[in-house]
């Protein structure tokens, strides 16, 4: 079945310095891959995604990047802020399949001031 | 509000007692599932709905039960909890499932078996 694999599992960064988070997956077919956010003690939302037919997204301060031949994507995360401080999961969709979503283990971000 | 709702939100418990979790969405979604999160392990799919009637298997399917005969609710059943189903639940809802849709969470359920 399909596999994510995220790093790093903790991330400390300074205010205004940028954060990267990488994922990799195992199913080649893979074909969507969002990035979901979780403030402490709230639930995940989704912050940004790409389709495998895109190279690069970008939305204000985050971009996600993919890499199919590698198998990998990357969020980033510039300007950082205190309230960017929080958990970040990467997900993979296998075409065809009924499941939805495997997710990766999460990465802790906390953006110090 | 559209919205996925969960109850309880806490939940302590002692072991082989039966309980359910309910879950409830409003945004006329077909497909349902439901997750637990652990740490160091992000999230695990338990069960999901493609529609109503319509239940399989996810990643982590042992120890648990679901139902879903409205299209709006997808309750969880323990029928006899262990301590390693504590947890935290969120259950989650898209309208179309198929893995391309944004998925919305439930605000989580945080159990404790004893």
């Amino acid at each position: 079945g399909e596999n994510v694999e995220q790093h790093p599992s903790t991330l400390s960064v300074q205010e205004g310095d940028s954060a990267v988070i990488k994922c990799t997956y195992s199913d080649s077919a893979s074909n969507y891959f969002p990035w979901y956010k979780q403030e402490l003690g709230k639930r995940p939302q989704l912050i940004i995604d790409i389709r495998s037919n895109v190279g690069e997204k970008k939305d204000q301060r985050i971009a996600v990047t993919l890499n199919k031949t590698a198998k990998h994507f990357s969020l980033h995360i510039t300007e950082t802020q205190p309230e960017d401080s929080a958990v970040y999961f990467c997900a993979a969709h296998f075409s065809g399949s009924a499941r939805q979503l495997t997710f990766g283990s999460g990465t802790q971000l906390t953006v110090l001031p | 509000e559209a919205q996925v709702t969960q109850n309880p939100r806490y939940l302590i418990t002692v072991t082989g007692k039966k309980l359910t979790v309910t879950c409830s969405q409003n945004m006329n979604h077909e497909y349902m599932s439901w997750y637990r999160q652990d740490p160091g392990l992000g999230l695990r799919q338990i069960y999901y709905s493609m529609n109503v009637e319509v239940t399989d298997k996810g990643d982590v399917p042992e120890g648990y039960k679901v139902s879903r005969k409205e299209k709006r609710n997808f309750p969880l059943i323990l029928e006899s909890p262990s301590p390693n189903q504590t947890s935290l639940y969120f259950c989650a809802s898209s309208p179309r499932g198929g893995g391309s849709d944004t998925q919305y969470f439930g605000p989580g359920t945080r159990l404790t078996v004893l």
